[in-house]
C-alpha cells in the first residue's frame, strides 16, 4: 500500500528553526514535493526532491533520503506568516505515466511570538 | 494573469441532488486533477485527466463523475450516490503529469456542505 507519515502538529518560536519530517512507503517513487497551505486556501508549491540530498531555497530547505524513505522540510528564521499546514507528497507511477501524487495528512505549524 | 479558477467558493447540496463544481485553467496545462480534503486529513485523489476526452479514476472516485471536453476545463459532479460529500474540494493542473519535476498548481477550492 501507499503510506506517508508526518507529525500532526508542531509549535515553534518566531526567529527559530523548525524541521518537519516525512516518512513514506510507496510502490514506486518519482519525486517528493512539499506544499504550504494556509487555512481555507490553496496549497502552494515549496520544493521538490528526486535525488538524495539537500535542496535550498531561501529560508526553506528540503532533504531527501530515498534509501530510508525519508524527507524533511527545514524552515529558518521563522516568521508569524509561516503558521500554516505543510504537506508532503510523493509522486508515484500511475497508469499511462500520469505520475499520481500521494499526500500525507499534513503538519500544522504554529509560530508563536 | 494565468491561474486556476474554481467556482463557486461555497456550495450547498440538498438531499438527492447532484451538484457540479467548476475548474478552469489558462496555464495551457495538459493534466488536471480533483482532490478532496477533509479536516485533519491529507488530499485524496478523486479523478485525474492527462489529455482531452480522457480521464482516470483516483482513489475515491465512487459517487463522483468528471468530463474533459476542453483542455481548459475539468468539471466535477458530486452525485447523490456520494453519501458524505461535505469537504473542501481542490482542483489542480500540471504541465505534463509524467514530467516529474513539474509541480501541480492548485485552485482556491470549493467548500461543499449538506443542507
Amino acid at each position: 500500500g501507499q503510506n506517508i507519515d508526518q507529525p500532526t502538529e508542531m509549535t515553534a518560536t518566531e526567529g527559530a528553526i523548525v524541521q518537519i519530517n516525512c516518512t513514506y512507503q510507496t510502490s514506486g517513487f518519482n519525486g517528493l514535493f512539499w506544499y504550504q497551505q494556509h487555512a481555507g486556501e490553496a496549497p502552494t508549491f515549496l520544493s521538490y526532491n528526486v535525488l538524495d540530498g539537500l535542496e535550498e531555497k531561501g529560508r526553506f530547505s528540503s532533504f531527501l533520503s530515498r534509501s530510508k524513505g525519508y524527507s524533511y522540510l527545514l524552515l529558518k528564521e521563522l516568521q508569524m506568516k509561516d503558521s500554516a499546514s505543510y504537506l508532503c507528497a510523493v509522486r508515484v507511477h500511475g497508469s499511462g505515466n500520469t505520475g499520481k501524487l500521494i499526500f500525507g495528512q499534513g503538519t500544522t505549524l504554529q509560530v508563536k511570538p | 494573469d494565468g491561474g486556476i479558477t474554481q467556482s463557486p467558493k461555497y456550495l450547498f447540496r440538498k438531499e438527492g441532488q447532484n451538484v457540479t463544481l467548476s475548474c478552469e485553467q489558462n496555464l495551457n496545462h495538459d493534466a488536471m486533477y480533483w482532490y478532496r480534503q477533509d479536516p485533519g486529513q491529507g488530499l485524496r485523489l478523486i479523478y485525474y485527466s492527462q489529455i482531452v476526452n480522457d480521464f482516470q479514476k483516483g482513489d475515491i472516485a465512487e459517487g463522483y463523475s468528471v468530463s474533459r471536453e476542453k483542455k481548459e476545463s475539468f468539471p466535477l459532479t458530486v452525485t447523490s450516490a456520494q453519501k458524505n460529500p461535505t469537504a473542501f474540494y481542490l482542483c489542480a493542473s500540471s504541465i505534463w503529469a509524467g514530467n516529474s519535476n513539474q509541480p501541480q498548481h492548485f485552485g482556491d477550492g470549493t467548500r461543499l456542505s449538506i443542507l
